[in-house]
């Protein structure tokens, strides 16, 4: 079956660093994105991986590896208004996107 | 600007009720999509509509039925539904839904739905 694995919860602090890994085994691979999701709001599009490497926007990266079938955001210089859920979602060779069930991120002062 | 909008924001409903939730995009896009998000659960696509004709009915029960008038507008019509269909309805639409890796899906802010 197709999965995709990504932390439940993770807690860091205003300023810092964090790393949100997401790991995937699905049928095929056409590009992986990562999107944002506050409380109550809709999901907004944060990037699009589909080669190997990293893309840098803003204070936000995501890398890829798609021999290890992994990718990571990267958040720096946390902000309160980070606190979300992070989402992971991967389009498999049938063209369909697999979601992971996301990452809530808890911003602490 | 707001993109893709729903109505209602937030539903309560009784398993007799018969209520239906609207979806609009502002966007131009010619695919428009039902997701069912629970909690701590992946968001599990209901239908996908590609140029107003439905391409996509992934098992969903027969409670739940989709409309599509135009490429702007979906429905989703609800008609006795039980507890467990409690959830957060998320719209989205993207350009199309064909075969391009990097099409990105913009979502409305949901539909809460609360089934007693």
């Amino acid at each position: 079956g197709q999965n995709i694995d990504q932390p439940t919860e993770m807690t860091a602090t205003e300023g810092a660093i964090v790393q949100i890994n997401c790991t995937y085994q699905t049928s095929g691979f056409n590009g992986l994105f990562w999107y944002q999701q506050h409380a109550g709001e809709a999901p907004t599009f944060l990037s699009y991986n589909v080669l190997d490497g990293l893309e840098e926007k803003g204070r936000f990266s995501s890398f890829l590896s798609r021999s290890k079938g992994y990718s990571y955001l990267l958040l720096k210089e946390l902000q309160m208004k980070d606190s979300a859920s992070y989402l992971c979602a991967v389009r498999d060779s049938n063209y369909q996107l697999i979601w992971g069930a996301g990452t809530k991120l808890i911003i602490k002062p | 600007e707001t993109g893709v909008t729903q109505t209602p924001r937030h539903l309560v409903m009784g398993m007799t009720n018969k209520k239906s939730l609207k979806c609009e995009q502002h966007l131009g896009h010619n695919a428009m999509y039902w997701y069912k998000q629970s909690a701590k659960k992946p968001l599990e696509l209901m239908f996908v509509y590609n140029f107003k004709e439905q391409t996509e009915n992934n098992s969903v029960p027969s409670r739940f039925s989709p409309e599509c008038p135009n490429s702007s507008h979906l429905f989703l019509h609800l008609h006795t539904l039980q507890p467990e269909d409690s959830a957060l309805y998320l719209c989205a639409s993207s350009h199309t839904a064909g075969l391009a890796g990097h099409e990105t899906q913009y979502f409305g802010p949901g539909t809460r739905l609360l089934v007693l």
